[in-house]
């Protein structure tokens, strides 16, 4: 139980563009989604949160503008980078929570690569 | 802000030898302390769970203990095998709320 998808797990685009990333919780009703960049060598960094139906809370330092955050359902949550540059290259890893207890399950992580 | 650190960043040992990885936070207030594996490219696995009361938790051969009052975790491989090779990370998490702070992990290679 407690499986956490990701979709597309690698993609390539062309600076400028915009780029969407799902998070789905497959056997459970996810209250909160995460959202986690990673880059090379360096440890996770959580990036927002977000509760479904509500907005998302970004940490300081990452423009809400830049990486959309919508929550929909309790099973979905996407993460869309629009405008991408080579900089947002990085490894975008979700996870899903519980209410109550903190306990994250992690989805396989979304590698992105802008050229 | 809690800080994590993880020492050593990296670290090789024969295939057998006993692993020992080390966590350290700055702010003691945690609510539990995990510690994943990651493999190369890929998402985290979640190992070990101690919940702030607790002092030690084990799994097969892997034993994590915590000190929170001194703000650290050890986390023990024992009869180490090549299929330990990954990046193990370590994070906690405070009072109130699911966020998580990770260390940058400690990458491990076990060799045959």
């Amino acid at each position: 139980g407690a499986v956490v998808s990701q979709h597309p797990s690698w993609v390539i685009c062309k600076s400028g563009t915009s780029v969407k990333i799902e998070c789905r919780s497959l056997d459970f009703q996810a209250t909160t989604m995460f959202w986690y960049r990673q880059f090379p060598k360096q440890s996770l960094m959580l990036m927002a949160t977000s509760n479904e139906g509500s907005k998302a809370t970004y940490e300081q330092g990452v423009e809400k503008d830049k990486f959309l955050i919508n929550h929909a359902s309790l099973t979905l949550s996407t993460l869309t980078v629009t405008s991408a540059h080579p900089e947002d290259s990085s490894f975008y890893i979700c996870s899903a929570g519980l209410r109550g207890p903190e306990t994250q399950y992690f989805g396989p992580g979304t590698r992105l690569l802008v050229l | 802000k809690q800080e994590v650190t993880q020492i050593p960043a990296a670290l090789s040992v024969p295939e057998g030898e006993n692993l020992v990885l080390n966590c350290s936070f700055t702010d003691s207030a945690i609510y539990n302390l995990q510690w994943f594996r990651q493999d190369p490219g890929k998402g985290l696995t979640s190992l070990l769970l101690i919940q702030s009361s607790q002092r030690e938790q084990t799994s097969g051969r892997l034993n994590a203990s915590l000190d929170k009052s001194s703000g650290r975790s050890t986390l023990y491989i024992a009869a180490s095998q090549p299929g330990d090779s990954a990046t193990y990370l370590c994070a906690v998490s405070g009072y109130g709320n699911n966020r998580l702070a990770f260390g940058k992990g400690n990458q491990v290679v076990v060799i045959p």
